[in-house]
């Protein structure tokens, strides 16, 4: 299968930007994702960007996809202490399981003020 | 709207108990998920269910069986619960098909085997 790497943990200072890293094996990837967890909480999905795309923006999120290098990155602009908790990286493969996403093992974001 | 809804939220079990985490959703989706996360493993997927009637195994799925006798609901049972099977276990559910499949969770189910 699939796999996802992304480094474990990340701190910045309140109001600089966060940069997530996320490594995926799978060329034939379709979509990828980043999906958030708060403490105590299931994941939340906060932005996919689909394989033919190279950069997604939504707001304080800038998505930034190298397909080449097989590599994803999640730009968190002017970080808030709110913005503290796991991000999960993850890609939808091709294949027979249609629908199976493959998750990192997730990055830890701490924002100290 | 509920969403994707979990029960019970925790549970303490003994070693060689069974028990079933139930997921139910409202969305009318096609796909439904059984995760497990522990600390530094990420999220691993133990079963699925790409509709009504049908399950496929995950990563880790021995110790577990499941059933999706409805669409809306996919249970989890362990049969003879186990100290390794100590975890936070994730339900999800998707609309399915080749578009974007985003997975929408529930908050999760803490189950502690002892």
């Amino acid at each position: 299968g699939e796999d996802v790497e992304q480094s474990l943990f990340l701190s910045v200072r309140e109001g600089d930007s966060s940069v997530i890293n996320c490594t995926y094996t799978d060329s034939s990837s379709t979509y990828l994702y980043w999906y958030k967890q708060e403490p105590g909480a299931g994941l939340q999905l906060l932005t996919y960007i689909f394989s033919n795309m190279d950069m997604k923006q939504d707001q304080r999120l800038t998505v930034l996809l190298n397909k080449k290098d097989k590599h994803l990155s999640l730009r968190i602009a002017d970080t808030q202490t709110g913005d503290s908790a796991i991000y999960f990286c993850a890609s939808r493969g091709r294949g027979s399981t249609l629908g199976r996403l493959y998750f990192g093992r997730g990055t830890q974001l701490t924002v100290w003020p | 709207n509920a969403g994707v809804t979990q029960t019970p939220k925790f549970r303490v079990l003994k070693t060689g108990q069974s028990m079933t985490l139930l997921c139910a959703q409202d969305m009318n989706h096609e796909y439904m998920y059984w995760y497990r996360q522990d600390p530094g493993m990420g999220l691993r997927l133990i079963h699925y269910s790409v509709g009504e009637g049908t399950t496929a195994k995950g990563e880790v799925p021995d110790g577990y069986n499941v059933s999706r006798l409805k669409k809306q609901n996919f249970l989890l049972g362990l049969e003879s619960a186990a100290p390794s099977q100590t975890s936070v276990y994730f339900c999800a559910s998707s609309l399915g098909g080749t578009g974007a499949n985003v997975l929408t969770f529930g908050a999760g189910s803490r189950l502690t085997v002892l």
